[in-house]
């Protein structure tokens, strides 16, 4: 089955203290990405991937840092959370279909910065 | 001014009638169009995708895009309380493979 999978699916955790949380796709997809969605600000990206070792900064990269060493892979990784980075998190992969991209996300992951 | 933008609802609809959601979006250069659908603390879930003007149909759903007006909606037909969820817009705005995102509209199907 074609899917993207996220591990934790919840995290608590405190200040200071780094994370990691993976995500993997067996779609070959050359595109990979991190979401986090907050009320009322929507899907924000975080950081993507063109390919394996080309990663580039979205929207809101403060605080995280990303690494692509297979394709199939694509961590995040927050080296000293804060309360702020407290949000529901998803990761996509993004392939084509008839000829345009088309982009299909993990079930997410819950954090909680304390 | 937002890239992609959404009325946030919510938009309450009786079974069995039809929801129309709309989205604008400002980069004149995009070329690729999608509904998600998420549920409550769910992943989007994609619904539809549209690449040129005029609409497409998938089952209950229509897709309609008008590049000059910049404007997308999606219709649900027969609506049922299972379609109710926040749809979400997308736009490939951009890289080739980079989504922006309106913030949602919440749909809620009454019986």
């Amino acid at each position: 089955e074609a899917q993207v999978t996220q591990n934790p699916r919840y995290l608590i955790t405190v200040t200071g203290k780094k994370l990691t949380v993976t995500c993997s796709q067996n779609m070959n997809h050359e595109y990979m990405s991190w979401y986090r969605q907050d009320p009322g600000l929507g899907l924000r990206q975080i950081y993507y991937s063109m390919n394996v070792e080309v990663t580039d900064k979205g929207d809101v990269p403060e605080g995280y840092k990303v690494s692509r060493k297979e394709k199939r892979n694509f961590p995040l990784i927050l080296e000293s959370p804060s309360p702020n980075q407290t949000s529901l998190y998803f990761c996509a992969s993004t392939g084509l279909a008839g000829g345009y991209n088309e982009q299909f996300f993990g079930p997410g992951t819950r954090l909680t910065v304390l | 001014q937002k890239e992609v933008e959404q009325n946030s609802g919510p938009l309450s609809v009786p079974e069995g009638a039809i929801a129309s959601l709309n989205c604008t979006y400002s980069d004149r250069g995009s070329q690729s169009f999608f509904w998600y659908r998420q549920y409550s603390g769910k992943s989007p879930e994609l619904i539809m995708s549209i690449y040129s003007n005029g609409d497409k149909e998938d089952g209950r759903f229509t897709a309609q895009l008008n590049k000059a007006s910049q404007y997308v909606s999606l219709l649900i037909r027969d609506s049922q309380p299972s379609d109710s969820a926040t749809y979400l817009c997308a736009v490939n705005t951009g890289t080739a493979s980079k989504l922006t995102f309106g913030t949602g509209t919440r749909l809620q199907v009454t019986l």
